[in-house]
């Protein structure tokens, strides 16, 4: 399967906890995105990033999210001290970069419960 | 803030019918409109992106319009079956924007 995979795809956790995921995107997209879904509402933008260069973020993205992709290939997604606020599902999405932008293609999501 | 919006919310209809669904957006610095389907426990899938105003595209019994003009498009599935029971979601993307903007989608449901 060559699509934008994420790992994992379930994750419980309590409330104060670390959690990170991990999106590996389409192998030769350079773009990468990460975006949020709460209940009853579409996906919401967080981040991007250029190749390994991170270039906008959300007021969405709180001081307790750090997102890194670091050789320019997978991106991770921490988040610090948990809460229950944070319970949506995490989408990771990758495309190509031309003169005209290209199809965003998804990844299956993480969905994230906190306790 | 630009606002997506989609309608309607949910709809249940009978193996064999047509039917359609709204996204509106707003008209103005548009670039493209994205309109995606989402099965449950899989990922989002890419059916259209529409750049030009009068675009129609057809993939299978799927279908979609543009108006950038008044700010909205239509998606049509001619014969609808089980398998198109999913979530419908357009994306608006700005002319200065990198970030899709989703509505909250449309919920299909599809009776045998």
């Amino acid at each position: 399967d060559t699509g934008v995979s994420q790992d994992p795809r379930h994750k419980i956790t309590k409330r104060g906890q670390n959690v990170t995921f991990r999106c590996d995107p389409i192998s030769e997209h350079n773009r990468l995105y990460w975006y949020r879904q709460t209940l009853g509402q579409g996906p919401e933008f967080l981040t991007y990033f250029q190749n390994e260069a991170q270039l906008e973020k959300s007021r969405l993205l709180s001081d307790r999210f750090s997102a890194e992709r670091p050789k320019g290939s997978f991106s991770t997604l921490e988040i610090q001290r948990t809460e229950q606020g944070d319970s949506a599902m995490y989408l990771c999405a990758s495309s190509l970069v031309r003169p005209v932008l290209e199809t965003q293609y998804f990844g299956p999501g993480t969905r994230l419960l906190v306790l | 803030i630009l606002n997506v919006e989609q309608s309607p919310q949910s709809l249940h209809v009978q193996e064999g019918d047509s039917t359609n669904f709204t996204c509106s957006f707003p008209s103005s610095n548009f670039y493209a409109l994205h309109w995606y389907r989402w099965e449950t426990a899989k990922s989002p899938e890419a059916l259209f992106v529409m750049t030009l105003n009068g675009d129609e595209k057809k993939k299978g019994r799927i279908s979609a319009t543009l108006n950038t003009k008044e700010g909205y498009s239509y998606l049509y599935i001619k014969g609808s079956q089980p398998e198109d029971s999913a979530t419908y979601l357009c994306a608006f993307l700005g002319q200065a924007g990198t970030a899709l903007i989703f509505g909250k989608g449309t919920t299909l449901s599809v009776s045998s």
